[in-house]
């Protein structure tokens, strides 16, 4: 079974600096993929970045990316330069290699709060 | 546009009411999902589909039924017997393939109990 974990339950970060947002997962499937997402107030749910457990190099996206230390079993993602914008909920999720077509298991998420 | 069209935006229950939420998607993607959402918690998988006309139950099933007569339609029906259905409900859809490919969501919809 696939599990992820997500310890901090809130965090704050001023304007304009970066912030991590820590995930931690667990499976037995060989080959798997990392996804983040962002929920706004809203509701709505933003894909953000994609890792997959056999890519040599760290995902970026813009100002998103994602520290992937796989020993570790730890997917962070990295937002810099943070905006007001980003003050939103953030889930890590995943997904087994091959299984295009199964659900994609979520984290509990971190609220995260950008400060003027 | 492609996307995910979830409908209503905002749904009330009466006390034994069955309620249909409505979920459709014009990506051609295989899968869809179903998750409902608690106030600050993740999201919970009721139940999914990988192909017409076939369904698997999630972790949160109970209370709650589903069908997938048509590619693009995966409507979820929350029956009397969900006795706190007062949650956020999300439906997704993804491509078959690898396991790059994202779940895509609707904007979901709010359900209370009058």
């Amino acid at each position: 079974a696939q599990k992820i974990t997500q310890t901090q339950p809130g965090m704050f970060v001023q304007e304009k600096e970066a912030v991590t947002l820590d995930c931690t997962y667990d499976t037995s499937d060989p080959s798997y993929g990392l996804f983040w997402y962002k929920q706004p107030s809203s509701g709505e749910m933003i894909f953000l970045i994609y890792q997959g457990s056999y890519d040599q190099q760290n995902a970026t996206e813009g100002r998103y990316s994602l520290n992937f230390q796989k020993a570790r079993k730890s997917a962070n993602l990295v937002i810099s330069a943070s905006q007001l914008g980003d003050s939103a909920m953030y889930f890590c999720a995943m997904g087994a290699w091959g299984s295009g077509n199964t659900p994609l298991v979520f984290g509990k998420g971190t609220r995260l709060s950008v400060i003027a | 546009d492609g996307g995910i069209t979830q409908s209503p935006k905002y749904l009330f229950r009466k006390e034994g009411q069955n309620v249909t939420l409505s979920c459709e998607q014009n990506l051609n993607h295989d899968a869809m999902y179903w998750y409902r959402q608690d106030p600050g918690q993740g999201l919970r998988l009721i139940y999914y589909s990988q192909i017409v006309n076939d369904f698997q139950k999630g972790d949160i099933a109970e209370g709650y039924s589903v069908s997938r007569e048509k590619k693009e339609s995966f409507p979820l029906t929350v029956t009397s017997a969900q006795k706190n259905p007062t949650a956020f409900y999300l439906c997704a859809s993804r491509a078959r393939g690898w396991s790059n490919q994202p779940q895509h969501f609707g904007d979901g919809t709010r359900l209370s109990i009058l």
